[in-house]
């Protein structure tokens, strides 16, 4: 197993401009995360969802949206990028029953 | 008061000392508690996962959680340098939508 992979590992936007941040699962988990941490802080939450077809919003969801079509994927997509964007995002699953969780390697997101 | 309060350190010990890591909480439906680990620019990853209150170990790892006190702490014991990382703690109502602390660095020095 392959665990969470993200892509891309680092980019760097422009204000105002758009981009996907992809995640992909190989676990089967119906539980699926997308958090942001900035530095010295914990983890906040975006969105999360519960299974293909069902998402809902976090802690700080403004300026980001997400997809659930299929159980493996949970893109994040960032609209017209703000320099408040600048982070490292994560994505994260989890099993049934909760005591499997596994997150991606992060992606190192920068806005300018 | 933020719901998850934890000590961002830094923390230094030496080769061997048993570590005790701590995090506060404010609201009382938490019924899962976890502890993560976190090298430098890596994800992080789930070390223990506790319901409820008492204690629960795992090789040198101990989790400890006190309801009653809204306090949870981990303890390391024989700390080896590869522990040198940022534990972060996480409470959770349901057990699916957790809410972290700010995470504590750890140094283990040789």
């Amino acid at each position: 197993n392959a665990g969470v992979t993200q892509t891309p590992k680092f980019r760097i936007l422009k204000i105002g401009q758009s981009m996907t941040l992809q995640c992909t699962q190989d676990m089967n988990h119906n539980y699926m995360y997308w958090y942001r941490q900035d530095p010295g802080m914990g983890l906040k939450l975006i969105y999360y969802s519960v299974g293909a077809g069902i998402t809902d919003k976090g802690e700080v969801p403004n300026g980001y949206n997400v997809s659930r079509s299929t159980t493996e994927d949970f893109p994040l997509r960032l609209e017209l990028a703000a320099p408040s964007q600048t982070s490292v995002y994560f994505c994260a699953s989890l099993s049934l029953g909760f005591t499997k969780q596994y997150f991606g390697p992060g992606t190192r997101l920068t806005v300018t | 008061q933020k719901e998850v309060e934890q000590d961002p350190g830094p923390l230094s010990v030496p080769e061997g000392a048993i570590v005790s890591l701590n995090c506060t909480y404010s609201n009382s439906a938490f019924q899962y508690f976890m502890w993560y680990r976190q090298y430098s620019r890596k994800g992080p990853e789930l070390l223990m996962y506790t319901y409820s209150s008492g204690n629960k170990e795992d090789g040198r790892f101990t989790a400890q959680v006190d309801k009653s006190s809204k306090y949870i702490s981990l303890f390391i014991r024989d700390s080896q340098p590869s522990d040198s990382a940022t534990y972060l703690c996480a409470m959770s109502q349901k057990g699916n939508d957790m809410r972290f602390g700010a995470g504590t660095r750890l140094t283990v020095k040789p």
